[in-house]
């Protein structure tokens, strides 16, 4: 079965690190990009940015350019997503996805993680 | 603001049709680029409903429908059922963003 499994939920304090993860299994990871898609409380889905496993190639939307990182390990086939310093405003669920197979990475998301929560208060 | 626009909500009654619209401009669905349908339920990942404009994916049944013209897209649901009340997102790719961008979401309420 093809599927993508996301670490549990966090609840972290403004300035804490974090980094949550997003393991892929059933289809040849390296081949798909990954993208990350965000959903603050009660809201629609925003677009993060993508990144290749293969050779990390990685396109990240402005609004959470120097935000967040992206990176991957593809050895275990997981693609993370991580902050330096957390601040109220990161509460939110977090999404991974894979891209249908597209040679640029903007195609549809045809799997979907089951979502990471994160709470971050004081 | 969304770059792409839906309405926030429409509604209907069992067995009747409904249109879910997503609006954009010359940079995005007016550039031709791909426009994808999700259906979240309450307290779900989203699901991928229909892609590359028209498609569906293995599952989907065929009283879903979507299309393209211009710089809008439009998802359809005939025969509804309880089981299709559920938050609609389009999904399409912006050249002046240079990245995907998602509609605001339309809740569909099944009367």
């Amino acid at each position: 079965e093809v599927q993508l499994v996301q670490s549990g939920a966090e609840v972290k304090k403004p300035g804490e690190s974090l980094k949550i993860s997003c393991k892929g299994s059933g289809y040849s990871f390296i081949n798909y990009w990954i993208g990350w898609v965000r959903q603050m409380p009660g809201k629609g889905l925003e677009w993060m940015g993508i990144i290749y496993p293969g050779d990390s190639d990685t396109r990240c939307s402005p609004s959470f350019q120097g935000q967040v990182t992206m990176s991957v390990d593809k050895s275990i086939n997981t693609a993370y997503l991580q902050w330096s310093s957390l601040k109220a405003s990161d509460t939110a669920m977090f999404y991974c996805a894979r891209v249908v197979a597209d040679s640029i990475g903007y195609g549809a998301f045809d799997i979907w993680g089951q979502g990471t929560m994160v709470t971050v208060s004081s | 603001q969304s770059v792409l626009t839906q309405p926030p909500s429409v509604s209907g009654a069992p067995g009747q049709r409904v249109i879910i619209s997503c609006s954009g401009s010359s940079s995005n669905i007016g550039a031709a680029y791909d426009v994808h349908w999700y259906q979240q339920l309450p307290g779900t990942a989203p699901k991928l409903l229909i892609y590359d404009n028209k498609n569906r994916p293995s599952g989907v049944p065929d009283r879903i429908s979507a299309s393209k013209s211009g710089t809008s897209a439009s998802l359809a649901i005939t025969g509804l059922q309880a089981e299709d009340e559920a938050d609609y997102y389009c999904q399409s790719y912006d050249s002046s963003l240079s990245g995907v961008v998602f509609g605001g979401g339309t809740k569909l309420t099944v009367l």
